[in-house]
């Protein structure tokens, strides 16, 4: 069974960088797309990114400027840098393994599969 | 604001039908790719919880079936339980993105 586990800072500052870090098990991070998905208080879900290990990431052009992702081979995880936060970036932030496939016309599309349990980040002095 | 337009919120009596809908453009549904539908129950991960063929996870409830035309796709819940209760998210790959868009959520009722 995939399992993922969020880790990281659960208060983080004005101005400063959040950083998250999601460990796999039960499959390797070399397989896979991985994505990062946040949810604020009352509201819905937003795409951060996904990364792959052999191309470069993607990211939500109304977060590109500040996201960086990355894949660790060795240690089979994967994690965020949200830099410039504000309290707008207070949320719960799930990472989630992207599961791709071809629909019916040929077109390449996906979903999320497996995702963690989330981790709450709050963005306050 | 999301990208693909739900409900904030609806209800029902046990034992009755309702119907979630999500509304895209022609970006994402529009363009023909398929909607993806996840449960998420208070204080959890969101879950998925049916794929655009009707093809349910093991676990899941005949219950649920799902549509779509156009720009919208539409959740449908008959024979309502208690345990239906929770925020339900429609999900769909979007060409400008080059990624994911969800639904605001809708918040499911049962009276």
């Amino acid at each position: 069974q995939v399992q993922l586990q969020e880790s990281g800072p659960g208060l983080v500052k004005p101005s400063e960088t959040l950083s998250l870090t999601c460990v796999v098990s039960g499959d390797s991070v070399s397989s896979y797309y991985w994505s990062w998905i946040r949810q604020s208080a009352g509201k819905g879900l937003e795409w951060i990114g996904h990364v792959y290990i052999s191309e470069t990431p993607n990211y939500n052009p109304s977060l590109k400027s500040r996201v960086t992702m990355s894949v660790d081979t060795s240690k089979n995880q994967f994690s965020l840098k949200l830099r410039s936060v504000t309290a707008a970036d207070t949320a719960v932030y799930y990472c989630a393994r992207r599961a791709d496939y071809y629909d019916s016309r040929g077109f390449y599309t996906h979903y999320f599969d497996f995702w963690g349990q989330g981790t709450l980040v709050t963005v306050s002095s | 604001q999301s990208v693909l337009t739900q409900p904030p919120s609806v209800s029902g009596a046990p034992g009755q039908r309702v119907t979630i809908s999500c509304t895209g453009g022609t970006s994402n549904i529009g363009a023909g790719y398929d909607v993806h539908w996840y449960q998420q129950l208070p204080g959890t991960a969101p879950k998925l919880l049916i794929f655009p063929n009707n093809i349910r996870p093991s676990g899941v409830s005949d219950r649920f079936s799902v549509s779509k035309s156009g720009t919208s796709a539409s959740l449908a819940i008959t024979g309502l339980q208690a345990e239906d209760e929770a925020d339900y998210y429609c999900q769909s790959y979007d060409t400008s993105l080059s990624g994911s868009v969800f639904g605001g959520g809708t918040k499911l009722t049962v009276l």
